[in-house]
């Protein structure tokens, strides 16, 4: 079965830092993706960034990069340039087959100016 | 629509008593999926359509806990003699399928007094 590792509990990152959130996987297929979302406060959740394993380069979407390690099983998320609405839960989560997400138990990230 | 949408947003109960939940996904989105989150943690599958059919109901925690699909659309989770464990946010989430990522609803949050 799959599973998805988040070690750190809560972050804190001063505006216009870099952070990188950590994310680590267990999994014995040898096509999987992984996911990041974003849940504010209010609660929504949003989807951030994917990675496939078979993608060769690490994905990127606007300030999110997911800083992908097949051999280490990991998959870190990066925020560049933070702001104070990034302050959120943020998780990590694969495709456990066919077709539902597990999620990590997630990062609180706060943003301080 | 253009988000899913859950009602209620909010619902009290009181211990013992029924409760239905509604998930309205995106139209043509063939997969739905139930998940719990209890205050502070992780998302807890619960179970996930594929059109109709419900090929995984492992998450479900107990058989006071049943779902629906109707018309490949609309989906109701009930829970049955509501508990005080029962108390959390109720998120639905809908997808295409494949390894593109789920769009969640805003959730309903379930209390049980």
């Amino acid at each position: 079965a799959q599973k998805i590792t988040q070690t750190q509990p809560g972050m804190f990152v001063q505006e216009k830092e870099a952070v990188t959130l950590d994310c680590t996987y267990d999994t014995s297929d040898q096509s999987y993706g992984l996911f990041w979302y974003k849940q504010p406060s209010s609660g929504e959740m949003i989807f951030l960034i994917y990675q496939g394993s078979y993608d060769e380069q690490n994905a990127t979407e606007g300030r999110y990069s997911l800083n992908f390690q097949k051999a280490r099983k990991s998959a870190n998320l990066v925020i560049s340039a933070s702001q104070l609405g990034d302050s959120a839960m943020y998780f990590c989560a694969m495709r456990d087959p066919p077709d539902k997400l597990i999620f990590g138990t997630g990062t609180r990230l706060q943003v301080f100016p | 629509g253009a988000g899913v949408s859950q009602s209620p947003s909010n619902k009290v109960t009181e211990k013992g008593k029924d409760v239905e939940l509604r998930c309205d996904p995106i139209s043509g989105h063939t997969a739905l999926y139930w998940y719990r989150q209890s205050l502070g943690q992780g998302l807890e599958f619960l179970i996930y359509f594929q059109g109709n059919s419900a090929p995984d109901k492992s998450g479900l925690p107990s058989d006071r806990f049943s779902a629906e699909r109707t018309g490949g659309s609309v989906s109701t989770l009930t829970i049955q003699r509501t508990q005080q464990e029962d108390s959390a946010v109720y998120l639905c989430a809908s997808s295409v399928g494949g390894n593109y990522g789920y769009t969640f609803g805003s959730g309903t949050r379930l209390t049980v007094v």
